[in-house]
């Protein structure tokens, strides 16, 4: 049982480059979701999904794009790198109708 | 404007001695609320959380208090150990906005031996 996986670990891209950061979960919960971390903001909600198919902007959702295909699966895409996205990603999970979550390693993202 | 706040970015303690971390809030539609450990390099985990229906909550070293009037939390950390320290986020939710996690910017808690 790995829980929540997140890839990669750390990544470094330029101004206006795209890329998809990956999670998987094996522990069959309905709600995903993608936050990032900045000094001082705490962690920020992105994006959530409240199953397959159906997903839906948190607070800071210009600039990326989510799908949720299957219940396992909730990549989260930059389409156009910028400066202001480096950060720290985490993706957490967690049933319907609970209250906690549970979180990814996280994906350091750098750009330039 | 944050809803969730922590004014404290850090906090140095002595081992064995009390951790009080401080939370307060502005949104009076917030019914759960929750506190998340982070170390380095890892994703935060869950720590103790406190419905609004309750004003205390407790489980071993770690309880969490609620002043609701005030909008205040606090999460007191008995006795504190060397291993405590980490970063501590505050967390809360409401059920009516599908009880998506708002959090509060962070303390990092310094337990020296």
């Amino acid at each position: 049982n790995a829980g929540v996986t997140q890839t990669p670990k750390f990544q470094v891209l330029k101004t206006g480059q795209s890329m998809t950061l990956q999670c998987a979960q094996d522990m069959n919960h309905e709600y995903m979701s993608w936050y990032r971390q900045d000094p001082g903001m705490g962690l920020r909600l992105i994006h959530y999904s409240v199953g397959a198919g159906i997903t839906d902007q948190g607070e800071v959702p210009n600039g990326y794009n989510v799908s949720r295909s299957t219940t396992e699966d909730f990549p989260l895409r930059l389409l156009s790198a910028a400066p202001s996205q480096t950060s720290v990603y985490f993706c957490a999970t967690r049933l319907a109708g609970g209250e906690t979550q549970y979180f990814g390693p996280g994906t350091r993202l750098l750009v330039l | 404007d944050q809803q969730v706040k922590q004014n404290s970015p850090s906090l140095s303690v002595q081992e064995g001695r009390i951790s009080i971390l401080n939370c307060d809030y502005t949104n009076s539609m917030f019914d759960y609320f929750l506190w998340y450990k982070k170390y380095p390099a890892e994703g935060p985990t869950f720590l103790i959380s406190i419905s609004s229906i309750k004003d205390k909550n407790e489980d071993g070293r770690f309880t969490v208090f609620l002043n609701k009037s005030a909008k205040h939390l606090s999460l007191h950390i008995v006795p504190s150990q060397p291993g405590d320290s980490a970063v501590y986020f505050c967390a809360a939710s409401a059920y009516d906005a599908g009880n998506m996690l708002t959090f509060g910017g962070g303390t990092r808690l310094m337990v020296k031996p």
